[in-house]
């Protein structure tokens, strides 16, 4: 099993509409996680980071964490086209040397 | 501007035709790691570097070299590759701990023939 699982999709939706990325994991040790948004043929940026539990609010972006469930969130409001891109959820190592371990990322599509 | 500079952009090349890519960052920052990034698998980590003359294996380091010999460059090194090794790689680098962000270079397409 993976450490983290992410549907691919693609994942269509309208302009506004609420979008909600789904991560989950396999180690419940795993506290701190992060939401990196990738555009196509560029190189991923930290979109969010959250510790263990509860929501973490950005403007229109908030990322939440179930430890009960192993879930893991993202949710745009008032999506734009300007955020279809593929979104990366990542795990950080919880010791040693190495930085993160990455879902394959979902391909997120807003259209116009 | 802080950034993470790959070179180069595009690369085709051929079965056993020894290739570097470089990468350079101007943040001063401890750890610069390698990545590769399928269609279906996603990013995997091949090399990292915690420092200067450090560096360890990550996810997927066969057919890969690495050196650090200064804080600033991390060149990823093929020395016979082989057309399982077409892909897209991205550099980072970060600071020296494991939550800190990430930062990425735009990435280097590469094509063995």
């Amino acid at each position: 099993q993976k450490e983290v699982e992410q549907d691919p999709g693609p994942l269509s939706v309208p302009e506004g509409a609420i979008v909600s990325l789904n991560c989950t994991y396999s180690n419940s040790a795993f506290q701190y996680f992060m939401w990196y948004r990738q555009y196509s043929r560029k190189g991923p940026e930290l979109l969010m980071y959250t510790y263990s539990s509860g929501n973490k609010e950005d403007g229109r972006f908030t990322a939440q964490v179930d430890k009960s469930s192993k879930y893991i969130s993202l949710f745009i409001r008032d999506s734009q086209p300007s955020d279809s891109a593929t979104y990366l959820c990542a795990r950080v190592s919880g010791g040693g040397a190495d930085g993160l371990t990455f879902g394959k990322g979902t391909h997120l599509i807003i259209q116009p | 501007e802080a950034q993470v500079t790959q070179n180069p952009r595009y690369l085709i090349t051929v079965t056993g035709k020894k290739l570097t890519v470089t990468c350079s960052q101007n943040m001063n920052h401890e750890y610069m790691s390698w990545y590769r990034q399928d269609p279906g698998l996603g990013l995997r980590q091949i090399y990292y570097s915690m420092n200067v003359e450090v560096t360890d294996k990550g996810d997927v380091p066969e057919g890969y070299k690495v050196s650090r010999k200064e804080k600033r460059n991390f060149p990823l090194i093929l020395e016979s590759p082989s057309p399982n090794q077409t892909s897209l790689y991205f550099c980072a680098s970060r600071g020296q701990g494991a939550g800190e962000k990430l930062f990425f270079g735009s990435g280097t397409q590469l094509s063995v023939l």
